[in-house]
């Protein structure tokens, strides 16, 4: 079992829409949640993170985690097309003392006009 | 600000060959990670460093070897190409930081395309 599940989709939606993504994990030692948004062809780029559960809230964007369910999900509202994009929820463990980011498989998502 | 660039892009190689893949920060950051991406697995660890002259292995090291002689370079190394390794490369850098409730962003660099024919 991996430490981190994230749905792969890929997810279409028309553009103004309620988009759901979510992850589940396995480790309880996660402190950090985050989410990185993807571009094709390029590096990912840190979107949010969250620290132990709640929920985090910026612009269209908010992060909700769940630590008792180990179930953390990004929601964006109103949807635009320059939200495609592959986002990968990752989260933060020690190796070794060093910080380490175990990621989800990405799910690739598309808006359409 | 660069931020972190990685060199070559893309890079063709046969079953065999020997190559090395640079990563160059500019942020004086301590820490520096290599990942490879490959479809449906999401980024796994292939090797990081805490510092300048050390290294260790990460979660997918076996056939890649790293070096960091320099703090603002990462250099990860393919002996013997085998058509396994080829996937999409990513170096990461974060600063210092894993006490308490500090958080230290990852930053990475924009990937190397790596086929191994």
């Amino acid at each position: 079992q991996k430490e981190v599940e994230q749905d792969p989709g890929p997810l279409s939606v028309p553009e103004g829409a309620i988009v759901s993504l979510n992850c589940t994990y396995s480790n309880s030692a996660f402190q950090y949640f985050m989410w990185y948004r993807q571009y094709s062809r390029k590096g990912p780029e840190l979107l949010m993170y969250t620290y132990s559960s709640g929920n985090k809230e910026d612009g269209r964007f908010t992060a909700q985690v769940d630590k008792s369910s180990k179930y953390i999900s990004l929601f964006i509202r109103d949807s635009q097309p320059s939200d495609s994009a592959t986002y990968l929820c990752a989260m933060r463990a020690t190796l070794q003392g060093a910080q380490k980011l175990v990621f989800g498989q990405g799910t690739r998502l598309t808006i359409n006009p | 600000n660069a931020g972190v660039t990685q060199t070559p892009k893309f890079r063709v190689l046969k079953t065999g060959q020997s190559m090395t893949l640079l990563c160059a920060q500019d942020m004086n950051h301590e820490y520096m990670y290599w990942y490879r991406q490959d479809p449906g697995m999401g980024l796994r660890l292939i090797h990081y460093s805490v510092g300048e002259g050390t290294t260790a292995k990460g979660e997918v090291p076996d056939g890649y070897n790293v070096s960091r002689l320099k703090k603002q370079n990462f250099l990860l190394g393919l002996e013997s190409a085998a058509p396994s390794q080829t996937s999409v490369y990513f170096c990461a850098s974060t600063s210092t930081g894993l006490a308490g409730g500090s958080y230290n962003e990852q930053f990475f660099g924009p990937g190397t395309r790596l086929t191994v024919l």
